[in-house]
């Protein structure tokens, strides 16, 4: 049974860099053809699209409401995918999933969530 | 972007009753890719319903998903104890993927 499970940073100050490691287990992150990704929700509130990343890291498409603050990475070696949001508000503060994006199917399989709080 | 808005805001049934869940998309979604997600307080999402029609694995016969173009619902035919929570529609055919607000399905 595949598993994704979320780094926990907790807090991060505002105007500095969150970062969020997804480590897969129970399956390969690169034999699966799929594309790896984030989502987030704000407490008490919707889901919204970070963005996604091909297991080869060679493509990656992010939300432009986040206006170029994302940057994704993918570590085949460590069967892993990470999010970096630079200049961190309020804003960000959030429960951030990791999950994967097959082809055809969307998002089928999640983390449990990382609660990410922006505060100094 | 495509903007999805889900009605009711809040569905309030008993067990057993059936239940209607409305996404309407603000243009037509492409190849309607359209998905539908349960999420219960403290989990992740759970995919129920892609490509509009067609059920995930393991997911209860009961869920039905229909529609195409910009108008799309979600039907849970009887209300099982375990089916209230909110549900989100989504959809991933066009960059950026995008969500509804969510229905809360709640016990009457």
């Amino acid at each position: 049974q595949l598993q994704l499970q979320e780094s926990v940073p907790g807090l991060v100050k505002p105007s500095e860099t969150l970062s969020l490691t997804c480590t897969v287990s129970g399956g390969s992150i690169s034999n699966s053809g799929c594309s790896w990704g984030w989502i987030r929700q704000p407490p008490g509130k919707g889901l919204e699209w970070i963005g996604s990343i091909y297991y080869t890291g060679s493509t990656y498409y992010q939300n432009p409401s986040l206006r170029s603050r994302v940057t994704m990475s993918v570590d085949t070696s460590k069967n892993q995918f990470s999010l970096n949001i630079t200049s961190v508000t309020a804003a960000d503060t959030a429960v951030y999933y990791c999950a994967r994006d097959p082809p055809i199917i969307p998002w089928d399989y999640w983390g449990q969530g990382a609660l990410v709080t922006v505060s100094s | 972007e495509i903007v999805l808005t889900q009605s009711p805001g809040t569905l309030s049934l008993s067990p057993r009753e059936k239940a209607t869940l409305s996404c309407r998309a603000s243009q037509s979604v492409t190849s309607s890719r359209l998905a539908w997600y349960q999420q219960k307080p403290g989990q992740a999402p759970r995919l129920l319903i892609y490509g509009a029609s067609t059920r995930a694995t393991g997911i209860p016969d009961r869920f039905n998903g229909s529609g195409s173009g910009a108008d799309f619902s979600l039907t849970i035919s009887t209300l099982e104890p375990e089916d209230f929570a909110v549900y989100y529609c989504q959809q991933y055919g066009r960059s950026p993927e995008t969500f509804g607000q969510g229905t809360k399905v709640e016990v009457k």
